[in-house]
């Protein structure tokens, strides 16, 4: 069954103090592993698509990467703002092609000033 | 350019009532999809439209769950009767394309709780 984990559930960092997140996958055949940052109270906003392993996105202080069986989210000096929760999701072969999002439980990251 | 817009933002209704979710995706998006969220775990997929026709519903959970999108452009989601399990955060989101390379975007979601 395909399953994504992320880890780790929660963290509490200091302003300019970086860090990773992680999201393991298990799947089919990947087609997709997408990052999105979620608010309270807000739907989830695309941040990054990795496709292949190897592959590397950045955007500001954030940089995503992809390996054959997980995916770091990378925060480089994070300030307050970067707080909200991270989701991974992936998106599988199953039977034949489908676009369904299979999402993690999400990283609850709050920086501290 | 507008974003994925849902309404309304919370409902509470009682056990054994109706309720329908409106969603109206990003003005050009062929593909449109609803997921949910109940507490304490992960967004699950529900079903995906494309324009008007419904290309994958394998994550409905049962018949008490009616998806509809006419002429290809909002779409709406009933729920009949609503039970207890039922209460959550339903989420819309809207594609271009429905290749490998199209992002899904999120709505803000409609809170549902039934009492």
């Amino acid at each position: 069954e395909d399953q994504v984990t992320q880890s780790p559930e929660a963290l509490r960092l200091q302003e300019g103090e970086s860090s990773s997140l992680n999201c393991s996958y298990t799947v089919s055949g990947l087609r997709g592993l997408f990052w999105y940052r979620q608010d309270p109270g807000k739907g989830p906003e695309f941040l990054f698509t990795l496709y292949s392993a190897g592959e590397e996105k950045e955007k500001e202080r954030l940089k995503a990467t992809l390996t054959k069986k997980e995916s770091f989210l990378h925060i480089t000096a994070p300030k307050p703002e970067d707080s909200a929760t991270y989701l991974c999701a992936v998106r599988t072969y199953y039977g034949g092609a489908t676009n369904k999002l299979i999402f993690g439980t999400g990283t609850l990251l709050a920086v501290q000033p | 350019e507008a974003g994925v817009t849902q309404f309304p933002s919370h409902s509470v209704i009682e056990k054994g009532q109706t309720v329908t979710l409106r969603c109206d995706p990003i003005s050009g998006h062929d593909n449109l999809y609803w997921y949910r969220r109940v507490m304490g775990k992960e967004i699950k997929f529900l079903l995906h439209f494309v324009k008007e026709s419904k290309q994958d519903e394998s994550g409905m959970p049962n018949n008490r769950f009616l998806a509809e999108r006419t002429g290809g452009t909002y779409s709406t989601l009933k729920v009949q009767p609503a039970e207890l399990e039922d209460s959550g955060v339903y989420f819309c989101a809207s594609s271009r394309g429905s290749g490998s390379y199209n992002e899904q975007f999120f709505g803000p979601g409609t809170r549902l709780t039934v009492l």
